[in-house]
């Protein structure tokens, strides 16, 4: 079957970096996707992966490999704004989106 | 531009009634979606359209009805609903159906 895993919920403080893991099987691989989701808002897009390697965009930065099935949302410089949910998606063979059951991001002052 | 809206934004729903969720995009889109989120799954996808005039089935289709009669319409029908159908319904499209989705603000649906 096809499975997206990352945890449930992480805390971090204000100004500091955290990583938020995602490890994946499916069937095909047509591409990793980070979204963002606030409570009671709609997902929105962060970043996407196909290649291995490093994405940055300002203050967050996505990684891929392919070869161990892994990823991560490095997220730099926290801001209270950031406390959210981070969904990770993975491109099928189908190209539809697989996605995991979300992080909560908790950040504290 | 308003992107993607989907309406009602909620609504409460007696079971055994028939519902349907609209949603409609201004971004010219090819391919669409709808997906429910229920609290500790993720999104999961009931059915989708890559193109106008085509329509598909994803994860949990059963009990949910589509059609894609024009580019920027895309209404989600429950035929007879259910409690199991209470959920957060999110609508959302992305332009070759192999890149990002947009997603709508979704709808609350309560079936009593």
């Amino acid at each position: 079957g096809q499975n997206i895993d990352q945890p449930t919920e992480m805390t971090a403080t204000e100004g500091a970096i955290v990583q938020i893991n995602c490890t994946y099987q499916t069937s095909g691989f047509n591409g990793l996707f980070w979204y963002q989701q606030h409570a009671g808002e709609a997902p929105t897009f962060l970043s996407y992966n196909v290649l291995d390697g490093l994405e940055e965009k300002g203050r967050f930065s996505s990684f891929l490999s392919r070869s161990k099935g892994y990823s991560y949302l490095l997220l730099k410089e926290l801001q209270m704004k950031d406390s959210a949910s981070y969904l990770c998606a993975v491109m099928d063979s189908n190209y539809q989106l697989i996605w995991g059951a979300g992080t909560k991001l908790i950040i504290k002052p | 531009i308003a992107g993607i809206t989907q309406a009602p934004t909620s609504q409460i729903l007696a079971a055994g009634r028939r519902m349907t969720l609209r949603c409609t995009q201004d971004m010219r889109h090819n391919a669409m979606y709808w997906y429910r989120q229920d609290l500790g799954l993720g999104l999961r996808l009931i059915h989708y359209s890559n193109t106008a005039g085509t329509t598909g089935k994803g994860e949990v289709p059963d009990g949910y009805s589509v059609s894609r009669a024009n580019t920027d319409d895309f209404p989600l029908t429950l035929a007879s609903a259910v409690p199991s159908q209470t959920s957060v319904y999110f609508c959302a499209s992305s332009d070759s159906g192999r890149d990002e989705q947009f997603f709508g603000p979704g709808t609350r649906l309560t079936v009593l």
